[in-house]
């Protein structure tokens, strides 16, 4: 159980377009989402939380309008990098938490690469 | 503000060497500490779940236990499979997780 899907696992684009990366939760509800970024050799850094139904919250300098996160059902998040650009190649990390447990779970990540 | 630290920071053990890696935090309110293994290009994979000082959890070569400024991740025996990045994380209540750098563990053949 618990398992969290996330799609694609790489994507190469063009500067100047946006790129949708999806999140779902396989077999749980998810109350809560979260998105991370992830520089090589380096932690998670969390982007935004996110609740079903409910607008996104950022992190302190991380741009809402440049990364677009959709909470549209309790088991689909997504995340929209948009006008893309080279500094915004990263590792990508979605996770859900079921409302009855503490733990979260994460997806596979996604290489994003912008070129 | 909650802050995680780790050490080392890079690990080398021949295979069947065990040795312990170190989770440090200071949280105001511990909900819970957790444990996650992430292999190179992939999502971290939960391992454990420490919610009171005292506490211990096993997986296979793998124990937790938790104190009230640290926890240990003990590998007893480890086998080249166990090559991976340790995460280790806090979250108090109302708040989000808060992760540390990791442990970049090696077991050499």
């Amino acid at each position: 159980g618990a398992v969290v899907s996330q799609h694609p696992s790489w994507v190469i684009c063009k500067s100047g377009t946006s790129v949708k990366i999806e999140c779902r939760s396989l077999d749980f509800q998810a109350t809560t989402m979260f998105w991370y970024r992830q520089f090589p050799k380096q932690s998670l850094m969390l982007m935004a939380t996110s609740n079903e139904g409910s607008k996104a919250t950022y992190e302190q300098g991380v741009e809402k309008d440049k990364f677009l996160i959709n909470h549209a059902s309790l088991t689909l998040s997504t995340l929209t990098v948009t006008s893309a650009h080279p500094e915004d190649s990263s590792f990508y990390i979605c996770s859900a938490e079921p409302g009855h447990t503490t733990e979260a779970f994460f997806g596979q990540g996604t290489r994003l690469t912008v070129v | 503000e909650d802050q995680v630290t780790q050490s080392p920071e890079a690990l080398r053990l021949q295979e069947g060497e065990s040795s312990s890696l170190n989770c440090s935090y200071t949280v105001s309110g511990l909900r819970g500490l957790f444990w996650y293994r992430q292999d190179p290009g992939k999502g971290p994979e939960f391992l454990f779940t420490l919610y009171s000082a005292g506490e211990e959890k096993e997986k296979e070569r793998l124990k937790a236990t938790l104190t009230k400024k640290e926890s240990f991740l003990h590998i007893t025996a480890p086998k080249p499979e166990d090559s991976a990045t340790y995460l280790c994380a806090v979250r108090a209540y109302g708040q989000n997780f808060v992760f540390g750098p990791g442990t970049r563990l090696s077991v050499l053949p």
